[in-house]
């Protein structure tokens, strides 16, 4: 069973404008939900993450919202650019037993000029 | 920050020979380190989870006589990928936890890529 699941698998996004990556997840004790963000040929690279005890976090232009009850959290990266264009996951975790990170499939992130 | 590194980044075998993997942690102390293998466009898939000083605990699915796993230090782990065939070739990722941070992030390696000809 996939326990996160992400959307969409890919985005085009003009320069400028908003990206909306959304993750839903299974389990109600997972308690850490980061984002990653992967360029071709690197390893992930910690982009934000977010505590379900808050509703969003704002980091520059990344933001996270994030939906208790709907077991729902998004990215929204805000004035998007060229630079952005990667790979982004997502993933959720309970941090305090030292389990695994279960990321989503990944969305290819083309911002274009 | 932390930072966690992997050597070689690139690794080009020929098929039945063994390739070693190396990940450091190089300014925390990892108390997990994970491994992970990724394919072209795909996500991470989860291959195994070592701690310090104990026997890594492999997924499903992994063979663990075929990708053994050595954590024998708090900054080291090795991947050892033996008798390779091309089917092995694939983006290798370790990740490292930090057990003394308080959100107990993970930080990915650069990764490796192998290809077995």
């Amino acid at each position: 069973q996939q326990q996160v699941k992400q959307s969409p698998q890919s985005l085009i996004v003009q320069k400028g404008g908003i990206s909306i990556i959304n993750c839903a997840y299974e389990n109600t004790a997972f308690d850490y939900f980061p984002w990653y963000q992967q360029f071709p040929g690197k390893g992930p690279a910690l982009l934000i993450a977010i505590r379900p005890d808050v509703s969003e976090k704002k980091e520059g232009r990344f933001t996270i919202s994030f939906n208790k009850s709907a077991k729902q959290f998004s990215l929204h990266i805000m004035d998007s650019q060229p630079g952005d264009s990667a790979t982004y996951f997502c993933a959720a975790t309970l941090s305090n037993t030292g389990n695994q990170f279960y990321f989503g499939t990944g969305t290819s992130l083309t911002v274009i000029p | 920050g932390a930072v966690v590194s992997q050597h070689p980044s690139r690794v080009i075998c020929k098929s039945g020979t063994s390739v070693k993997i190396e990940c450091r942690s190089l300014d925390f102390q990892a108390t997990t380190m994970f491994w992970y293998r990724q394919f072209p466009k795909q996500s991470l898939m989860l291959m195994a989870t070592s701690n310090e000083g104990s026997k890594a605990t492999y997924e499903q699915g992994v063979e663990k006589d075929k990708f053994l796993i050595n954590h024998a230090s708090l900054t080291l782990s090795t991947l050892t990928v033996t008798s390779a065939h091309p089917e092995d070739s694939s983006f290798y990722i370790c990740s490292a936890r930090d057990g003394a941070g308080a959100l107990n992030e993970q930080f990915f390696g650069p990764g490796t890529r192998l290809t077995v000809l």
